[in-house]
Parts: structure tokens; sequence; C-alpha cells
């Protein structure tokens, strides 16, 4: 069974790099039309989708970030991961990662990033 | 960039049923937004209920179910359970972005 985890920092400071890591486990992130991507909720608040790698497609972000994210994909680790850049408090919130392939989506568990000096 | 809508909150009697509907700005909402709807309680991962209109997977409950309804996606819960009170959320797909709705705050009371 497909499942997700993501790893990073809890804390970042203003101006600086968020960078998360989401491990995928029980499925490879090379099968044909899998999809892997990252999603934040501030707190309180919906869910704000960020950015989406689209095996042997290409990387969609949301407009609104796209000049400070990008997605990378380590494939013989089986893992991907976001880099967001310019941290501002407007980014503190839980970030998920999700996937899969053929229609299902799988959610991560989490991980909570606070940007604060 | 689309703008999803869905009822802010909805009220269910335990046994009940209610739907849940999600509408898009762009038109009508067809199988080619390839609808999901994921449920969400306090403190918890999002969990996708349904996906491409009315797939569900393997966890989901048989009292849930997903359709298209007067130009809108649609979730039904049937028989609702003290334990399906929830924000759900919808999510489509345009061309490779994902847009989601704000959410429905579901109370079974």
């Amino acid at each position: 069974q497909l499942r997700l985890q993501e790893s990073g920092p809890g804390l970042v400071k203003p101006s600086e790099t968020l960078s998360l890591t989401c491990i995928v486990s029980g499925g490879s992130i090379s099968t044909t039309a899998s999809y892997w991507a990252w999603t934040r909720q501030a707190p309180g608040k919906g869910l704000e989708w960020i950015g989406t790698f689209r095996y042997n497609d290409k990387t969609y972000y949301e407009a609104s970030l796209n000049s400070r994210v990008a997605i990378s994909v380590d494939t013989s680790q089986n893992r991907f991961s976001l880099n967001l850049y310019s941290l501002t408090a407007a980014d503190t919130a839980t970030y998920y990662c999700s996937g899969g392939a053929g229609g299902g989506l799988v959610w991560g568990q989490g991980a909570q990033v606070t940007v604060s000096s | 960039q689309a703008v999803v809508t869905q009822e802010p909150s909805l009220t269910v009697s335990p046994g009940g049923t209610v739907t849940l509907t999600c509408g898009s700005s762009t038109g009508a909402v067809t199988s080619g937004l390839f609808p999901y709807w994921l449920q969400q309680k306090p403190g918890q991962a999002p969990r996708t209920l349904i996906f491409d209109t009315s797939i569900k997977h393997s966890w989901t409950p048989g009292r849930f179910s997903g359709s298209l309804l007067g130009g809108r996606a649609a979730l039904t819960l049937s028989g609702a359970q003290p334990e399906d009170e929830a924000d759900y959320y919808c999510l489509l797909y345009y061309s490779g972005t994902w847009v989601f709705g704000a959410g429905t705050k579901v109370t079974v009371l």
C-alpha cells in the first residue's frame, strides 16, 4: 500500500528557504502517469495547492507561488522534495505531500512549519 | 484562475442523508475535471474518499458516494455517523493545476 511521509525543519527564519522531503514507500515514484504533489494548510484555513510533478510530463505550480517554489524528484531514493524560497510569516503552515497513479490520491501525515525569527 | 465553490457548512442528523456540492467558476463540472473529495478531521491529514467523480478508495466507507449533479460534483453521505463530522474538500484538476474548494464543515447533530 502506498505511503508517504514528510520530513523537514519545524522552524525556519524569514527570508530563508524551506526544504521538505517526501519519502514514498509501497510504490514507485517512477510509475508511468504517476503524480506527486505538495499542498499546504495555514492554521485554521483551507487547503492550498503548491505544485505537482507528473512523471513523464512536467511540473506544475500554483501561479502565486511560481517564482518562489521548486519541486524536485530523486527516483533513486524514491522521494521528492519541495523548496520554497524567501519565506515570510505567511508561509507558516502544515505542509502535506500526496501522490498516486491512476486517479487515486494518498496523503502524508503533514509537516508543521513555522516561519519566525 | 478558476474558483471552486462549496457550501460553507451543512448539518445532518445521525442516520440521515446529506449532499455536498462543488462548482467551478469556469462552468459546469464534468468528469474531465476529475473531481476529488477529501475528508479532514481536526488535527488530522486529509484523506481522499472519492476520485475521478465517483471512484472510492479501498478505505472509503460505503455510505459515501460521488456523482455529477446539475453541473456540479456531488458527495452524498447516506446514513451519517457521528464519526463523519469533519471538513470536506472538493479538488478539481484544470489541465495540470489543482484547485481546492474552501471546504464544507459537516456537523452530525
